[in-house]
This record gives C-alpha cells, structure tokens and sequence, in this order.
C-alpha cells in the first residue's frame, strides 16, 4: 500500500500570505493525486484532481502541481475562509479509494 | 438539495454491530461507484470500501474483511454499510462519497454519521 506523507503537519500563516503546502507518495502515482480541504464538522471538500486539476468552484487563489512522489498545493493569498485541513490523496493504486496523508493543518 | 444524505448518529457498545445509511439526492444513483471513508477523532481519512450501485458488487479494504458488509437499495438510492463486531476504536465519523466522473477522488459527500462505540 502507498504511504502518503505531508509537510508540515502544521502551518501558520497570515491573511493575505502564500502558503505552500507539501505531500509526498511512496512510490510513483504519475499524477493521480487530489487535495481535500476539511473544515471542523463538516465533510471533505475536493480542491484538486490529476495532481493540477482545480475542481468545480475552486477559487484560482488554489494551485496543485508535482508528479511521480511529489505534489505542492500552494494557496497563493489566503483568505479567513481558508483556514482549514488540508489531505492529499493517492488514487493510482490499490486499494480503490486510494490513500490518504495525514493532513497539513493551515491556520493563523 | 444535498446530493447524500446520510443517517444519524448511533451509539454502541463493543461486539454490537452498526447499519448505516446513504440516500443519493439529484443525481443518477446507479451510475456511480459509492465509497465509504472514516475519520477517527482528531484523525485523518481512511478508505473502507466500494460497492457498485448496478449490481451490489463491493469490494473492502483488508482491515475491514470480515466485518463490513455493503449493499443498495435501487428502488430507494440508498446505499447501507454495516460493521459488526465494533470496538472502541471503530469509534468515528463515517462518510459516504463518490465521484461524478467515476475516478478515484471524491467530489460529492454525504454529511457524515457519527459511530461512538462506549461500554
């Protein structure tokens, strides 16, 4: 099964400020990587897909890039409403629903 | 309109088993995979298992063989999870997802159903 690490488990950052956020599989998953941003109570939310792939309705202030091990999401002015969990998840291999890393906690 | 709306929370004691719910809500239930994710208090995410709404096929994550059945209902959309056997550290928030375009990641989610597993 792939491991996924992340880095830095935490981050402080300012309104306004660029936050780069890292996360690191295993073994090579080509680009099947999508970051989740998670709120206190409240679902998941998709931000990314294939690695660089902004979801439906995601602000262009988020931006995914890496392939192979390694992948960044970079918020690049952070606004309150960002201040959340942030989980990279492999999908390239088993099992179906991939891995998940521990989650990068973005806060002030 | 939520698109999943799951059932609410339940507690249980250890050695009992739990049956949870999904209901899909605006879009075609058989066309798409259903997941189920937990998160642990405090914890990250964890992939449980899948079942494919057409035919009920499933499969689970090896941690969860033998205690996890999953099945649909087609005339209602709902998707059920059962976990038997439950311990303690079952204790957490169980989430139902999918994907629109069938992948791997997930873009829709049910709310969440809270499992406590306390003696």
């Amino acid at each position: 099964e792939i491991v996924m690490t992340q880095s830095p488990a935490s981050l402080s950052v300012s309104l306004g400020e660029r936050a780069t956020l890292s996360c690191r599989a295993s073994q090579s998953v080509p680009s099947n990587v999508a970051w989740y941003q998670q709120k206190p109570g409240q679902a998941p939310r998709l931000l990314i897909y294939s690695a660089s792939t902004r979801a439906t309705g995601v602000p262009a202030r988020f931006s995914g890039s890496g392939s192979g091990t390694d992948f960044t999401l970079i918020i690049s002015s952070l606004q309150s409403e960002d201040f959340a969990v942030y989980y990279c998840q492999q999908y390239n291999n088993w099992p179906p629903g991939g891995t998940f890393g521990p989650g990068t906690k973005v806060e002030v | 309109q939520v698109p999943m709306v799951q059932s609410g929370a339940e507690v249980k004691k250890p050695g009992a088993s739990v049956k949870l719910s999904c209901k899909s809500s605006g879009w075609t239930f058989t066309r798409h995979y259903v997941h189920w994710v937990r998160q642990a208090p405090g914890q990250g995410l964890q992939w449980m298992g899948i079942v494919d709404p057409r035919d009920g096929s499933t499969t689970y994550a090896p941690k969860f063989q033998g205690r996890l059945t999953m099945t649909r209902d087609t005339s209602t959309s709902t998707i059920y999870m059962e976990v038997s056997s439950l311990r303690s550290d079952d204790t957490a928030m169980y989430f139902c997802t999918c994907s629109l375009a069938n992948e791997y990641y997930f873009d829709l989610w049910g709310q969440g159903t809270l499992v406590t597993v306390s003696s």
